[in-house]
C-alpha cells in the first residue's frame, strides 16, 4: 500500500501570511500515460466533509481561490496558501488516487497565530 | 447541484450489522466510481472501499475486507455499504464520495455509526 506522510502535524500562521504543507509518498504517483501525479489535496473545516482543492498535484479546482497552489518534486508534494484567511482554518489532507487501496495522509491542522 | 445523502447510521451493538445507503442526485451516477470513506471521532480520513461504475470492480482497505461489502444500484442512483461483525473501532462518520475515476470530487455530509453496548 502507498503510504503518505504529512508535515507538519499542525501550524499556526498570521492572517495574510504564507502557510506551507508538505506530503511525501512512499512510492511514485506518476502515471506513464499522462505524465501526471495522482495526488489530491482536500480541506476539511470542522463539522464539514472534505472539499477538493487541488488534483493532479497542481491543478486547482474550479472555484478554489488562487491563494491555494500545489507543487510537486518527485514523490514530494506541497500545498501552499499564499495569504492565509480566517476561513482557511481547517485540517488539510493529501490523498493518492494512483492505485487501490486509496490512501490519505494523516492531516495537517492549520490555525491562526 | 450534486447531492450525496447518506442514511442508515445509528447505534448498533458489537457484533451487529448495519447497511448504509447513499442517494445520489444532480449528476449521472452511473458514470462515477463511488467510495465509502470513514472518519473516527477526532481522527483523520480513512478510505474504506470503491466500486466501479458498473459494479464490476470493487476494492477494499485490507483491514475491512470480508466484513464490509460495497454495492450499487444505478437504476436507483444509490450506493450501499453492508457492514457485518461490527466492532467499537468501526465507530465513525461514514461518507459517501465519488468521482469520474479514482479521484474523489464529490462528498456527502456523512452518517454517524456508533458501535457500543
Amino acid at each position: 500500500d502507498i503510504v503518505l506522510t504529512q508535515s507538519p502535524d499542525s501550524l499556526a500562521v498570521s492572517l495574510g501570511e504564507r502557510a506551507t504543507i508538505n506530503c511525501r509518498s512512499s512510492q511514485s504517483l506518476l502515471s506513464n500515460s499522462n505524465k501526471k501525479n495522482f495526488l489530491a489535496w482536500y480541506r476539511q473545516k470542522p463539522g464539514q466533509p472534505p472539499k477538493l482543492l487541488v488534483s493532479w498535484a497542481s491543478a486547482r479546482e474550479s472555484g478554489v481561490p488562487d491563494r491555494f497552489s500545489g507543487s510537486e518534486s518527485g514523490t514530494d508534494f506541497t500545498l501552499t496558501i499564499s495569504s492565509l484567511q480566517a476561513e482557511d482554518v481547517a485540517v488539510y489532507y493529501c490523498q493518492q488516487y494512483y492505485s487501490a487501496p486509496l490512501t490519505f495522509g494523516p492531516g495537517t491542522k492549520v490555525g491562526i497565530k | 447541484e450534486v447531492q450525496l445523502v447518506e442514511s442508515g447510521g445509528g447505534l448498533v451493538q458489537p457484533g451487529g450489522s448495519l447497511r448504509l445507503s447513499c442517494a445520489a442526485s444532480g449528476f449521472t451516477f452511473s458514470t462515477y466510481w463511488m467510495n465509502w470513506v470513514r472518519q473516527a471521532p477526532g481522527k483523520g480520513l480513512e478510505w474504506v472501499a470503491i466500486i466501479k461504475q458498473d459494479g464490476s470492480e470493487k476494492y477494499y482497505v485490507d483491514s475491512l475486507r470480508g466484513r464490509f461489502t460495497i454495492s450499487r444500484d444505478n437504476a436507483k442512483n444509490s450506493l450501499y455499504l453492508q457492514m457485518n461483525s461490527l466492532r467499537p473501532e468501526d465507530t465513525a462518520v461514514y461518507y459517501c464520495a465519488g468521482g469520474p475515476g479514482f479521484l474523489i470530487d464529490q462528498w456527502g455530509q456523512g452518517t454517524l455509526v456508533t458501535v457500543s453496548s
